[in-house]
């Protein structure tokens, strides 16, 4: 099946720097990737999604210039959370489509974020 | 709206059968989907329905109803491992919606 890679798998860091996550489809072309974040015992929230090569789309309440999001390529898109506060401490999902498939969508391990 | 509901919690007995409700706004509805969530790890994709009917693959089944904007997982057969929170997802146009998640314990 496909695979969708995360890296880290974990991060701390101190509040007010800033920190990469990345998201690779290892074995298939993604057009379209998106973005969640879940906090403890909550459901998954749809942060944006993103288009190969074109600007994401944010949900409402999520804020652009803080989440930043490259979609570079159609294996690879990275979700930067700029100056981090305790707040943003939070598991982070990617998910990617298979542009050959009509529904599939995979899921990476997730990023689990803790803000000091 | 795009709403999608499920229960919270349910607890069943190890060999038992199991079904999990989720019901959705039909507005935009572009396919609905299952995943399997243990604690601390990203979903697993369990099954997905398009059409009206029942999908079965293995001891998970899953049945749709876009008229009535209702579908569920039906889980047989329970094994302890299958104790984890099973997520409704519905594709509204091209966003797919997560539901809160049905946390389920199977107990002896």
């Amino acid at each position: 099946g496909a695979v969708v890679s995360q890296h880290p798998s974990r991060v701390i860091c101190k509040s007010g720097t800033s920190v990469k996550i990345e998201c690779r489809s290892l074995d298939f072309q993604a057009t379209t990737m998106f973005w969640y974040r879940q906090f403890p015992k909550q459901s998954l929230m749809l942060m944006a999604t993103s288009n190969e090569g074109s600007k994401a789309t944010y949900e409402q309440g999520v804020e652009k210039d803080k989440f930043l999001i490259n979609h570079a390529s159609l294996t690879l898109s990275t979700l930067t959370v700029t100056s981090a506060h305790p707040e943003d401490s939070s598991f982070y999902i990617c998910s990617a489509r298979d542009w050959s498939s009509s529904y599939e969508q995979y899921f990476g391990p997730g990023t689990r974020l803790t803000v000091t | 709206g795009q709403n999608i509901d499920q229960p919270t919690e349910m607890t069943a007995t190890e060999g038992a059968i199991v079904q999990i409700n989720c019901t959705y706004q039909t507005s935009g509805f572009n396919g609905l989907f299952w995943y399997q969530q243990h604690a601390g790890e990203a979903p697993t994709f369990l099954s997905y329905n398009v059409l009206d009917g029942l999908e079965e693959k293995g001891r998970f089944s899953s049945f749709l109803s876009r008229s009535k904007g209702y579908s569920y997982l039906l889980l047989k057969e329970l094994q302890m491992k299958d104790s984890a929170s099973y997520l409704c997802a519905v594709r509204f146009n091209n966003d797919m919606r997560f539901g809160a998640g049905t946390r389920l314990t199977v107990k002896p």
